[in-house]
């Protein structure tokens, strides 16, 4: 099974800072990777797919790159609506996987 | 407006069985993949099953042999029949609209979930 890791498992920012999530796969996903937000509650929203592609309607300031095993889900200025549950996900092999998420927090 | 409302979510003892249903409508269901996502309370995202188009079938080794994924295109509902549960299978389960473009594959849709919970 290909495992996803995240890092860090928490990240404390303040509004307005830049917040850098990480995202490491067991072995290469090519691009097949995407990143969900998820708030309290709420199920799973859709931020980037093809690990670098914006899912309609995300704003601007979230950003994805990287290929193979490494990943980053890049918000350039934190909002206050971003201080949730980060997660990535491969879609390159069965089972599907995720990984455990990051929080971001405010500082 | 694409919705997925997730039901059959209740308590169950170690060993029973269970089928969630998902409604969907919004969108031409037969023409989507169709996957369900679990969330114990406080842990992370797992994907449970998918079901294709076609009809093929995916499932993690967690659960391989005890939950079958199904859909009924007339009716625009999926399902998973869980069978042999276990105290480890409680958590919310969501469905998800499985969707392909040029840039990749997306769960781009889900319902809002539904709880099992099993205890004795």
């Amino acid at each position: 099974e290909l495992v996803m890791t995240q890092s860090p498992a928490t990240l404390s920012v303040s509004p307005g800072e830049r917040a850098t999530l990480s995202c490491r796969a067991s072995q290469s996903v090519s691009s097949n990777l995407a990143w969900y937000q998820q708030k309290p509650g709420q199920a799973p929203r859709l931020l980037i797919y093809g690990a670098s592609t914006r899912a309609t309607g995300i704003p601007a300031r979230f950003s994805g790159s990287g290929s193979g095993t490494e990943f980053t889900l890049t918000i350039s200025s934190v909002q206050s609506e971003d201080f949730a549950d980060y997660y990535c996900q491969q879609y390159n092999n069965w089972p599907l996987t995720f990984g455990q998420g990051t929080r971001l927090e405010i500082k | 407006e694409v919705q997925l409302v997730e039901s059959g979510g209740v308590l169950v003892q170690p060993g029973g069985s269970l089928r969630l249903s998902c409604a969907a409508s919004g969108f031409t269901f037969s023409s989507y993949d169709m996957h369900w996502v679990r969330q114990a309370t406080g842990k992370g995202l797992e994907w449970v099953s998918a079901i294709s188009t076609a009809g093929d079938t995916y499932y993690p080794g967690s659960v391989k042999g005890r939950f079958t994924i199904s859909r009924e295109n007339a009716k625009n509902s999926l399902y998973l029949q869980m069978n042999s549960l276990r105290a480890g299978d409680t958590a919310v389960y969501y469905c998800a609209r499985g969707s392909y473009d040029s840039s990749g594959y997306t769960f781009d849709y889900w319902g809002q979930g539904t709880l099992v919970t099993v205890s004795s």
